[in-house]
């Protein structure tokens, strides 16, 4: 089964710094998506990323996707306090049995403080 | 709004009790997912649809759990006999089913405390 690791699980980071968080996924795919969850509420798509070398960015957040090192990273910049949230990366699948699903990391929870 | 919606957002139950959640998908949406997402851990997949059809489930569903989607518009995800451990928030999303995209839009979950 499809394996999805996010790094770190817990990130606290101070106002105005950068920081990148790292999504690695164990089995070849070409669909990598990106969600932002605040407290008690539900998931907003941020990115979804489709080929590899794939960048895109809004606002202080820029994804990137790697498919040959099954990697992607969100990269914060000059953070603000706003951006505090708990980051998903998912990962899905076109082919076989499995198509459609998305598998899903633990999340990176984000507090950013003054 | 035209996003997804569930009802009820909130369900309290005693143990071994059944109960019903229903999603309204955006409406031109043709696929249809439920997920289960416990603290601190990122949603997992139970079961999706494309139009009325069930395509896939979980292993994580068991035979407590069903799902519907009989007119391929909204689905119903029925647990019963319900324990402790399915204490969760359970979350629909759909998506269009076009091109290369397939990004799922998620609605507001259900929160399911079972005492």
């Amino acid at each position: 089964e499809l394996k999805v690791e996010q790094n770190p699980l817990f990130l606290s980071m101070q106002e105005g710094k950068n920081y990148t968080i790292y999504c690695n996924y164990s089995t070849t795919s070409d669909r990598l998506y990106w969600y932002r969850q605040d407290p008690g509420k539900s998931l907003e798509s941020l990115f979804v990323l489709l080929s590899n070398g794939a960048v895109k960015q809004e606002g202080r957040l820029m994804a990137s996707l790697d498919t040959k090192a099954r990697l992607s990273t969100l990269h914060i910049t000059a953070a603000v306090h706003d951006l505090s949230a708990t980051y998903f990366c998912a990962v899905g699948r076109d082919r076989g049995s499995t198509l459609g699903r998305l598998y899903f990391g633990r999340g990176t929870q984000l507090t950013v403080w003054p | 709004d035209t996003g997804v919606s569930q009802d009820p957002r909130h369900k309290i139950t005693k143990r071994g009790q059944n109960v019903t959640f229903r999603c309204d998908p955006i409406s031109e949406h043709n696929r249809l997912y439920w997920y289960r997402q416990t603290l601190g851990q990122g949603p997992e997949f139970l079961t999706y649809f494309q139009n009325e059809a069930q395509l896939e489930k979980s292993r994580l569903l068991s035979d407590r759990f069903s799902a519907e989607r009989p007119k391929g518009s909204f689905s119903t995800l029925e647990i019963q006999r319900t324990e402790q451990g399915d204490s969760a928030m359970y979350l629909c999303a759909s998506s269009l089913v076009q091109g290369a995209d397939n990004e799922q839009f998620f609605g507001p979950g259900t929160r399911l405390t079972v005492l």
